[in-house]
């Protein structure tokens, strides 16, 4: 089946310094998506990133999709980046996604 | 952006019994979904729909029913609970997909 493959699994950072995310899939696809979700809590979409690179805030999301990968920058990390990140690939022309194990993010003061 | 609602949010079920998690979207998207979440699956998707009178399968659509009655509502139905249904479920709605609070479900 699909695969989508993330990494790192978890990351440690302190306060202030910057992470880079990555995430690659296996097949081609029609979209990707990036969410943070915390724990217990629902998805917040951050991106939604068919190509190219686009920002928000401190999130930087970009995507090529001829080699099917895309990587999420956050800079200047904040305690309230913790917690985990997840992408996921659109297939079909309804947009089912396939996620990805996520991204553990802690921030430490 | 879009407001996806669920309930129940926290769901106790017994083995065998009946079960029906609803999903309910303001924003008038034609595509909507059922996934569900656990530790070391991740989310994976249960059923989809492309508009009102549409279901279709995903990837682990054993045990589960889908009905979509109008453009706002999906609901996710479980005849026979089974304890292996005991999850976290996520209903989303649109093409860049927003989800809803999540549904909680234990079946004892």
């Amino acid at each position: 089946g699909q695969q989508v493959q993330q990494s790192p699994a978890s990351l440690v950072l302190q306060e202030g310094e910057n992470a880079e995310l990555q995430c690659n899939f296996s097949t081609s696809l029609n979209s990707m998506q990036w969410f943070y979700q915390r724990p217990g809590g629902s998805l917040v979409s951050l991106f939604y990133n068919p190509s190219g690179t686009k920002h928000s805030g401190r999130l930087t999301s970009t995507t090529v999709i001829k080699e099917r990968r895309s990587s999420l920058h956050i800079s200047s990390s904040q305690t309230t980046d913790s917690g985990t990140y997840l992408c996921a690939w659109g297939m079909s022309n309804y947009n089912v996604l396939y996620f990805g194990s996520g991204t553990k993010l802690t921030v430490e003061p | 952006e879009a407001a996806v609602t669920q309930s129940p949010r926290n769901k106790v079920a017994v083995t065998g019994g009946k079960v029906t998690l609803s999903c309910n979207q303001t924003n008038n998207h034609n595509n909507m979904y059922w996934y569900r979440q656990d530790t070391g699956h991740g989310l994976r998707l249960i059923h989809y729909s492309y508009g009102a009178g549409s279901t279709e399968k995903g990837d682990i659509p054993d045990g589960y029913k889908a009905s979509r009655p109008s453009q706002e509502n999906f609901s996710l139905i479980l005849e026979l609970a089974t304890p292996s249904q005991t999850s976290v479920y996520f209903c989303a709605s649109g093409a860049e997909q927003f989800f809803g609070p999540g549904t909680r479900l234990t079946v004892l």
